[in-house]
């Protein structure tokens, strides 16, 4: 049973319009979040977090949104720019201090110019 | 340079072979990790080494064998393998094992024939 699902396979935005990628989670004692970025032949890169005690954190044209309640997380991308394609996966840790990221199974971003 | 370095990055081996996957961080981490990507699924964490020593084992078969010399290399000794081990198989280190963020390495993609 996956407890961290990306429902989203793949997703096509125009270029300078708002990515939304979303993930949601199963157990409630996930307590940090991540976002993977990976382009093709590369390793994951780490993009953002965010912590249980907050509902949103921002880095530049990033936003990570957090809804406990419904165990819903959104990665917000604005503007979109055509290196931003690539695949994103969201990631959860339960319990603090601990390292077993529990990974989505990625949606792929294509941002069309 | 991405700091995480695994060679080789292809590798092709029959099922009655031995071969062996390196990674090494150039990051003065002390947590490094190995992770399976099957097509389709998500990351599986299989192995976790915190200052050398061995922290978790995912229930991952004997045919896989992880060696840790020191904090900065990771090796993953394989031996009869299975064409369902084929992967991505990708090593990631972090400051230490509760250290949130890990980096990736660009991962070796491994088929077995």
């Amino acid at each position: 049973d996956q407890q961290v699902k990306q429902n989203s396979p793949s997703l096509s935005v125009q270029e300078g319009r708002i990515s939304i990628l979303n993930c949601d989670y199963t157990n409630s004692m996930f307590d940090y979040f991540l976002w993977y970025k990976k382009y093709p032949a590369e390793g994951p890169t780490f993009l953002i977090s965010i912590s249980s005690i907050k509902d949103k954190n921002e880095d530049g044209r990033f936003t990570v949104f957090l809804n406990k309640s419904a165990k819903h997380l959104s990665l917000h991308i604005v503007p979109s720019q055509p290196g931003d394609s690539a695949v994103y996966f969201c990631a959860a840790s339960g319990a603090s201090g601990t390292y077993k990221y529990i990974f989505g199974t990625g949606t792929r971003l294509k941002v069309l110019a | 340079e991405t700091g995480v370095t695994q060679t080789p990055r292809h590798l092709v081996m029959g099922m009655t072979n031995k071969k062996s996957l390196k990674c090494e961080q150039h990051l003065g981490h002390n947590a490094m990790y190995w992770y399976k990507q099957s097509a389709k699924k998500p990351l599986e964490l299989m192995f976790v080494y915190n200052f050398k020593e061995q922290t978790e084992n995912n229930s991952v078969p004997s045919r896989f064998s992880p060696e840790c010399p020191n904090s900065s290399h990771l090796f993953l000794h394989l031996h009869t393998l299975q064409p369902e081990d084929s992967a991505l198989y990708l090593c990631a280190s972090s400051q230490d094992f509760q250290y949130r963020e890990a980096f990736f390495g660009q991962g070796t993609r491994l088929t077995v024939v």
